[in-house]
């Protein structure tokens, strides 16, 4: 089955840039959504289809790919972007959404 | 407004059955896919099953199939997860959520429900 693989956990000062990996063979070929969950709240879309962003979702929130890499890019980090980060895709040889294990976000 | 309310949850013993529901409100039900994802405490995001906006199409992770059934009930908006032979290691918050597609992405999401699997 397809395995997506995250850093456990990323650190960032205020006001800096935050880059959150996601690894997978040939992740390039798939469609990457980013999804940020905040503690004790449900997950919120903040990036479809590799680079879109929602209508509502900051401008500091940014995603992009490469053959075997997605990252997700927070710019001007706040206080209030911590939390944990993951990445899905839809794995068409098994029928199966497949999720990330998850990045925790770190505003030191 | 998209809302998601999901509801049935509780403590049941291994071995045991639950119900799971997701009312749906705000959108035309029958246009979307819908999916369940669940959280075991402290862990991360595992996806558990989805169904298609018609409801002909549905697939499982291997760890819910053959003991977990994904429905929709289109006259009451709803969608369900009928969770049969119950396991410890299946204690979790369940979500529900809506994807345009079974493989799009899943652009909202419910609060969640706790569901605790213990003797």
């Amino acid at each position: 089955s397809y395995v997506l693989t995250q850093s456990p956990s990323v650190s960032v000062a205020p006001g800096k840039t935050a880059r959150i990996s996601c690894g997978g063979n040939n992740i390039g070929s798939k469609s990457v959504h980013w999804y940020q969950q905040r503690p004790g709240q449900a997950p919120v879309l903040v990036i479809s289809y590799d680079t879109d962003r929602p209508s509502g979702v900051s401008e500091r929130f940014s995603g992009s790919i490469s053959a075997n890499t997605a990252t997700l890019t927070i710019s001007r980090v706040e206080v209030g972007d911590e939390a944990d980060y993951y990445c899905q895709v839809w794995d068409s040889s098994s029928d199966h959404v497949v999720f990330g294990g998850g990045t925790k976000l770190t505003v030191l | 407004e998209v809302q998601l309310l999901e509801s049935g949850g509780g403590l049941v013993q291994p071995g045991g059955s639950l119900r799971l529901s997701c009312a749906a409100s705000g959108f035309t039900f029958l246009n979307y896919a819908m999916s369940w994802v669940r959280q075991a405490p402290g862990k991360g995001l595992e996806w558990v099953s989805v169904i298609s906006g018609s409801g002909t199409g549905t697939y499982y992770a291997d760890s819910a199939k053959g003991r977990f059934t994904i429905s929709r009930d289109y006259s009451k908006n709803t969608l369900y997860l009928q969770m049969n032979s119950l396991r410890v290691e299946d204690t979790a918050t369940y979500f529900c959520a809506r994807a345009y597609s079974m493989s799009s992405e899943l652009d909202y999401w419910g609060q969640g429900i706790l569901v605790t699997v213990s003797s």
